[in-house]
């Protein structure tokens, strides 16, 4: 059974029209992520909610803004994609932050294609 | 800020060759963990070191955790085309989030 699910799998989007990436999960983890990864680089992390509590990495753009309105689900949204902004969207999970309980469990990804 | 820094950044491998890749952080690690991301897939968590020379093994994969917490290692054995995809380390610093390191992508020579 999928455990953290991300829909769509392959989205397409005009330069500056806004798009919403959305992940849910099964796992009732208390931290939900949400990385930026292009073509052959590790993961970047945008940001993370813990619970209810919203965590922005210093360096992640305000374009991307994020939701999450309740334990399963968690939204990314793009206000106006830009070229740079194509990538892979990688969702995950864990049941802690830091620790040896923040083991991150990653949805399948969506490719974002802004033309 | 935590840095975690991986060598090679690629390995090219003959089948049944081994091969080591390496993991180092800026900062003493409270636990470090690997995860493995197949051509086209997201990255799957692996294992997770948490005391200092821990040393564990997965089938032909083997992961070591140095003694002053700031280094680890994965050994993979035999090396199979099924191996192929990107090995990324992160590791944890105490009360600070989980930091990737940049990955070593393999390729496995048949």
């Amino acid at each position: 059974d999928a455990m953290v699910i991300q829909n769509p799998r392959y989205q397409v989007t005009q330069f500056g029209k806004p798009v919403t990436l959305s992940c849910s999960q099964t796992l009732n983890h208390n931290v939900m992520y949400w990385y930026q990864q292009k073509s052959s680089q590790a993961p970047k992390l945008l940001f993370h909610y813990y619970d209810k509590d919203f965590n922005n990495e210093a360096d992640t753009p305000d374009n991307f803004q994020s939701r999450r309105p309740n334990t399963s689900f968690c939204f990314l949204d793009i206000r106006s994609p830009g070229l740079g902004d194509a990538a892979m969207y990688l969702c995950a999970t864990s049941r802690e932050a830091g620790g040896p309980r923040d083991t991150q469990y990653f949805g399948p990804g969506t490719r974002l294609t802004v033309l | 800020g935590q840095q975690v820094m991986q060598i090679p950044q690629y390995q090219h491998v003959q089948e049944g060759e081994d091969f080591t890749t390496y993991c180092n952080s800026s900062t003493t690690l409270s636990n470090i963990q690997w995860y493995k991301q197949r051509p086209g897939g997201h990255p799957v968590f692996l294992i997770q070191l948490v005391k200092s020379g821990e040393v564990k093994k997965q089938k032909r994969l083997t992961f070591q955790f140095g003694e002053a917490k700031k280094n680890s290692s994965l050994h993979i054995t035999a090396t199979q085309t099924t191996d192929v995809g990107t090995y990324f380390c992160a590791g944890i610093a105490a009360g600070n989030k989980l930091t990737f390191g940049g990955g070593t992508r393999v390729l496995v020579k048949p």
